[in-house]
């Protein structure tokens, strides 16, 4: 089964300070994503990586950075966190292929104070 | 851009019964992938079931299955004989098939299923 791990479920830190998000998966899959999931709003795409070092911007990366040294592990960095990055974050992973689901880590509650 | 559609944002059932979760998507797309994925309280995202648009026949995975239109955009997802750990969030996702096998979620419906 596929492993997608992320480093801690909860986490609370405070306005200002930079925050990393880790993401590590064992299934040798070249495709890693990060999103955000609100109430009412579903998951929300922050940024995705088709392969090492490489990224693209989701569709709400405003306030965020990714890091992908090795395949894998994708960071999510918040530069200067904000109370309205308060939320859960999901990691997911999958294989390149059309149509291949997504594999997803068990979350972090992020609670910027 | 795709759009998907969850208009039940609460529902609950009875043990045993049957219920069924509406999910609408909005694409221009002919070939494309749609999903519907399960977070229950303790929050891991799993796969439910998996539907190929090009497949006319009806994704089934044990108590689940899935009622595809394609005319209609329209996905939905039916559990029959409800347990309780059917309790937890739905969700409905679209995967363009050339999209990098990114996904675009539904807002979700909350399942409770009743002793």
């Amino acid at each position: 089964d596929v492993k997608v791990t992320q480093s801690s479920r909860y986490l609370v830190k405070r306005t200002g300070e930079k925050v990393f998000l880790e993401c590590v998966q064992d299934m040798d899959h070249e495709n890693m994503f990060w999103y955000r999931q609100d109430p009412g709003l579903g998951l929300r795409l922050i940024y995705f990586s088709y392969d090492v070092k490489m990224k693209e911007k989701g569709d709400i990366p405003e306030g965020y950075s990714v890091s992908r040294e090795k395949k894998e592990r994708f960071s999510l960095i918040l530069e200067s966190a904000s109370t309205n990055q308060t939320s859960m974050y999901l990691c997911a992973s999958s294989s390149p292929h059309p149509g291949q689901p997504q594999h997803f880590g068990d979350g972090t509650r992020l609670s910027i104070l | 851009a795709q759009t998907v559609t969850q208009s039940q944002p609460e529902m609950s059932v009875q043990e045993a019964e049957t219920v069924t979760l509406s999910c609408t998507y909005d694409t221009s797309e002919n070939n494309y992938y749609l999903f519907w994925y399960k977070q229950p309280p303790s929050r891991q995202m799993i796969l439910v079931i998996r539907q190929e648009a090009y497949k006319q026949q009806n994704a089934t995975e044990n108590r689940f299955s899935v009622n595809f239109q394609k005319a209609a955009k329209s996905f939905s997802l039916k559990i029959s004989d409800s347990q309780l750990g059917d309790t937890a969030m739905y969700f409905c996702a679209f995967m363009g098939y050339n999209a990098g096998n990114m996904l675009t979620f539904g807002g979700g419906t909350r399942l409770m299923v009743k002793p």
